[in-house]
């Protein structure tokens, strides 16, 4: 069965301060995808990435970038020079395609706090 | 584009009401989904329904339906709430179909939080 771990819950860190947040999955399915999503205290879920499996390229978007490495079934995330707005939880979900089953498992989302 | 839109934002039932969620999708797209979201136990998936159909569908009692309208839009229906359905309701909306590429990239709207006393 489909699983997404993230084992950090909560990362504090001051501004400017890179991190990363990790997420590890676990899929039987050839094809899928994963995505990174933003939590806000609003609480809308707000897309950031979405990357399909035959696409390990590491991508960059300003200040964020991803790192996909399906040798250790990992997806992580890291914020450089994070800032005050960057505050939130991050969720790590996946989608899976060969059974037909495209809703998204997520993890269970790591809150990080950015501290001025 | 307009976003996804929820109504009611706010919502308080008490046990054993009947309770109904309203999401209109971006406009085009014809996949809605629903999840539920709780602290205990995380974001879990509800169900999705494309072009008026269940398509997925996931493990929670009879208690939860849904359905979809021909202009997309989709209710959600939690009869003889209990305590534990307090939650934030998310509904999430994608174009759905292989064909218009990116179909599974599902946006999301700004959630119902139901609260159930």
């Amino acid at each position: 069965a489909q699983k997404v771990t993230q084992a950090q819950t909560e990362i504090s860190v001051v501004e400017k301060e890179d991190v990363t947040l990790d997420c590890v999955y676990e899929t039987r399915d050839t094809t899928y995808y994963l995505f990174w999503y933003k939590q806000p205290p609003s609480g809308e879920l707000v897309f950031l990435i979405r990357r399909n499996s035959f696409d390990e390229q590491n991508e960059i978007s300003g200040r964020y970038s991803w790192n996909f490495q399906k040798s250790t079934s990992s997806f992580n995330f890291t914020i450089t020079a994070s800032q005050v707005v960057d505050s939130a939880v991050y969720f790590c979900a996946l989608s899976e395609e060969d059974t037909g089953r495209r809703a998204l498992t997520f993890g269970s989302g790591t809150r990080l706090q950015v501290q001025p | 584009k307009a976003g996804v839109t929820q109504t009611p934002r706010y919502l308080i039932k008490t046990r054993g009401q009947q309770v109904t969620l309203s999401c209109s999708p971006i406009s085009g797209h014809r996949s809605v989904s629903w999840y539920q979201q709780t602290p205990g136990q995380g974001l879990q998936f509800l169900f999705e329904y494309f072009s008026e159909t269940q398509r997925n569908k996931g493990n929670f009692p009879g208690r939860f339906s849904g359905r979809q309208f021909s202009n997309s839009r989709s209710e959600m229906n939690v009869s003889t709430l209990e305590l534990g359905d307090s939650a934030l309701y998310l509904c999430a909306s994608s174009s759905g179909s292989k064909r218009e590429g990116r179909h599974n990239e599902q946006f999301f709207g700004p959630g119902t939080r139901l609260t159930v006393l």
